[in-house]
């Protein structure tokens, strides 16, 4: 299994305050992704990044900022969470593309509710 | 634009059945690659198996298969006979070459009854 730890897995936060979620790897790989899981919407992209200090956005990045100023962790902030951001976050690890046919392997989960 | 269509929402069959979920894909790319991802009730995500665009050549694993048609643009997963511990969320992905994300379909769920 990819060393993929998130953290927190739970976190109840309130509309209105910040929220950094955690993502690290032990594989040194190249590529991250955060994700955020919704009933009836599968998956869906918020932004990724492709090396230290190298992100882009994704299918719904309004509302969250990321950094990465490691190689191990990429951060996920909520700069004013709304309930609308309540989800499962998921992050994801890829090594560069070519190599072991650069699959993406997924973190456990964060389960983010804002009341 | 890509786009992952997994039509069945909910499958739900009695052990040792066969059962097959559905995948289509759009995209235009000509150099891409479809996955397929397994969420137990426990909730990690497990991959189960990767494609190119340019191998269509199906995949078995044990009670997996997998059938790629460029033809139809379609990615199907069966499992044959079927066990109360394949119980789980089955989605598709597709992503196009390079660092992109993935796309993923909405998923099915797949209920074995013993």
């Amino acid at each position: 299994d990819a060393g993929i730890t998130q953290s927190p897995r739970h976190k109840v936060t309130e509309t209105g305050t910040p929220v950094t979620l955690r993502c690290h790897q032990t594989e040194n790989h190249r590529y991250m992704y955060w994700y955020r899981q919704d009933p009836g919407h599968g998956l869906r992209l918020i932004h990724y990044s492709y090396g230290v200090k190298d992100t882009d956005k994704g299918e719904v990045s309004d509302g969250y900022s990321v950094s990465r100023s490691k190689t191990e962790d990429f951060l996920l902030t909520l700069e004013s969470a709304t309930s609308s951001q309540t989800s499962v976050y998921f992050c994801a690890i890829s090594p560069s593309p070519g190599q072991r046919g650069d699959t993406q392997y997924f973190g456990p989960g964060t389960r983010l509710t804002v009341l | 634009a890509q786009k992952v269509t997994q039509a069945q929402t909910e499958i739900s069959v009695v052990e040792k059945e066969d059962v097959t979920l559905d995948c289509v894909y759009e995209t235009r790319d000509t150099t891409y690659y479809l996955f397929w991802y397994k969420q137990p009730p426990s909730g990690e995500l497990v991959f189960l198996i990767r494609r190119n665009s340019f191998d269509e050549q199906n995949e078995i694993s044990g009670r997996y298969s997998w059938n790629f048609q460029k033809s139809t643009s379609s990615f199907n997963f069966t499992i044959t006979a079927s066990q109360v511990v394949d119980s789980a969320v089955y989605f598709c992905a597709l992503r196009r070459g390079g660092a992109d994300g993935l796309t993923f379909g909405k998923g099915t769920h797949l209920i074995i009854q013993p």
